[in-house]
């Protein structure tokens, strides 16, 4: 089975800091997928980014950009020019390609705190 | 507009209480699933349908059945409420294989006192 770790429970930082959040995941395959999915206090979850693993070029979505290191298995999330409206929980998540039948694997989730 | 709608929003029961959660999406998606986050916990699936007229355990199915009533709606029932399943609940989709990802719903905040 696939796992997927998040290590910071929680995080804090200033506004228009930048800030890198670490996930790994563990698997024996060689093409999958991985997203970064925020949870603002809303509840909504809104994907932020996603990578497949066959592509070396690291994904990027305006102020989001990840760092995909295959042979780590590491997944990091950074947030350039941090704002008070990224305040949320934070989680990795993963499928194998083809066999996503059964979804999507989550980390347990970073809290990030943007402080004024 | 188009998406995931979960019903109720919040529900408060009584040990030993029954309730569904009603999932429907309108994005003709193959794919639908059940999961409940807990706080330290992340998300956690408790059955997902591949297709419409199949369903799957997940990894904590214990105390829920499923209904894949037709394409559009999946539906999650608490046979006997107990307090141990006070969570929030994220009835989500996708087209098929979730290589892109879910479409989610809003979330329901179960409490079970």
């Amino acid at each position: 089975a696939q796992t997927v770790t998040q290590s910071q429970p929680e995080m804090s930082v200033q506004e228009a800091e930048t800030v890198t959040l670490s996930c790994t995941y563990d698997t024996s395959e060689s093409n999958y997928y991985l997203f970064w999915y925020k949870q603002p206090p809303s509840r909504q979850m809104i994907l932020v980014i996603r990578q497949e693993a066959y592509k070396q070029q690291n994904a990027t979505e305006n102020r989001f950009s990840v760092n995909f290191q295959k042979a780590a298995k590491s997944f990091s999330l950074k947030i350039s020019d941090s704002q008070l409206g990224d305040t949320a929980m934070y989680f990795c998540a993963f499928t194998e390609r083809g066999g996503g039948a059964d979804g999507l694997t989550f980390g347990k989730g970073t809290h990030l705190i943007i402080q004024p | 507009n188009a998406g995931v709608t979960q019903t109720p929003k919040f529900q408060v029961l009584k040990t030993g209480q029954s309730m569904t959660l009603q999932c429907a999406q309108d994005m003709n998606h193959n794919s639908m699933y059940w999961y409940r986050q807990d706080p330290g916990m992340g998300l956690r699936l408790i059955y997902y349908s591949a297709s419409e007229g199949t369903t799957d355990k997940g990894e904590v199915p214990n105390g829920y059945n499923v209904s894949r009533l037709n394409k559009r709606e999946f539906s999650l029932r608490l046979e006997s409420a107990a307090p141990s399943q006070t969570s929030v609940y994220f009835c989500a989709s996708s087209e098929g294989l979730a290589n892109y990802g879910y479409t989610f719903g809003s979330g329901t905040r179960l409490t079970v006192v």
